[in-house]
């Protein structure tokens, strides 16, 4: 079955920096990619999706890129906030009624 | 727009004690559901989920059951609680092209 890793674990950057949080998928025919934003206490928010056909998509600050070949994909936030403050969860699936395989989370802090 | 319940927000239980907590989900028909739990710190570890009416498959082996009685609406019940039951429950709904949203969550503590 599909399995997720992503890095790193923990990721803290100073206020006005950018964050890199990545994820490698192992199964060749997944073909979507959420990415959720966990604050405590809360459930996890989607904030940004890709899909397989596409290589890259951007909402303000933040943008997803998918690399099939090697698969693997990304997560950037640009310009961060303190309130971008939060643990991120990459997930993957083959979509229809398969279930996402999520990652273990990235805790970020973002350093006023 | 599509809105997802669940209750209670805060619970605590003693061992041994039965389990009931309930999802709903408004403005959609026919979605996918999932039960997640969340221990403190850590991943998102899925339980159970259904695609339709009466059918449930299960992710992991243990004393948590599930029921979709009606289209929009996922129970999950356990008879007998044990410690290893606390966490943060979460219910989620899909759509067919795999957008997944979750609902506020369950903070169980069993005592």
């Amino acid at each position: 079955g599909e399995n997720v890793e992503q890095h790193p674990s923990t990721l803290s950057v100073q206020e006005g920096d950018s964050a890199v949080i990545k994820c490698t998928y192992s199964d060749s025919a997944s073909n979507y990619f959420p990415w959720y934003k966990q604050e405590l206490g809360k459930g996890p928010q989607l904030i940004i999706d890709i899909r397989s056909n596409v290589g890259e998509k951007k909402d303000q600050r933040i943008a997803v890129t998918l690399n099939k070949t090697a698969k693997h994909f990304s997560l950037h936030i640009t310009e961060t906030q303190p309130e971008d403050s939060a643990v991120y969860f990459c997930a993957a699936s083959k979509g229809g009624n398969t279930p996402l395989v999520f990652g273990k989370g990235t805790r970020l802090s973002v350093i006023a | 727009s599509q809105t997802i319940h669940q209750w209670p927000a805060t619970l605590v239980q003693p061992v041994g004690s039965p389990l009931s907590l309930e999802c709903t989900v408004e403005g959609t028909s026919n979605p996918n559901l999932y039960w997640y739990r969340q221990a403190a710190g850590r991943g998102l570890q899925l339980l159970f989920y259904s695609v339709g009416i009466g059918q449930i498959s299960s992710e992991v082996p243990q004393n948590l059951s599930a029921s979709r009685p009606q289209d929009r609406q996922f129970i999950l019940s356990s008879k007998k609680l044990l410690l290893s039951d606390s966490g943060f429950y979460l219910c989620a709904w899909a759509r067919r092209r795999g957008e997944q949203y979750f609902g506020p969550g369950t903070r169980l503590t069993v005592t």
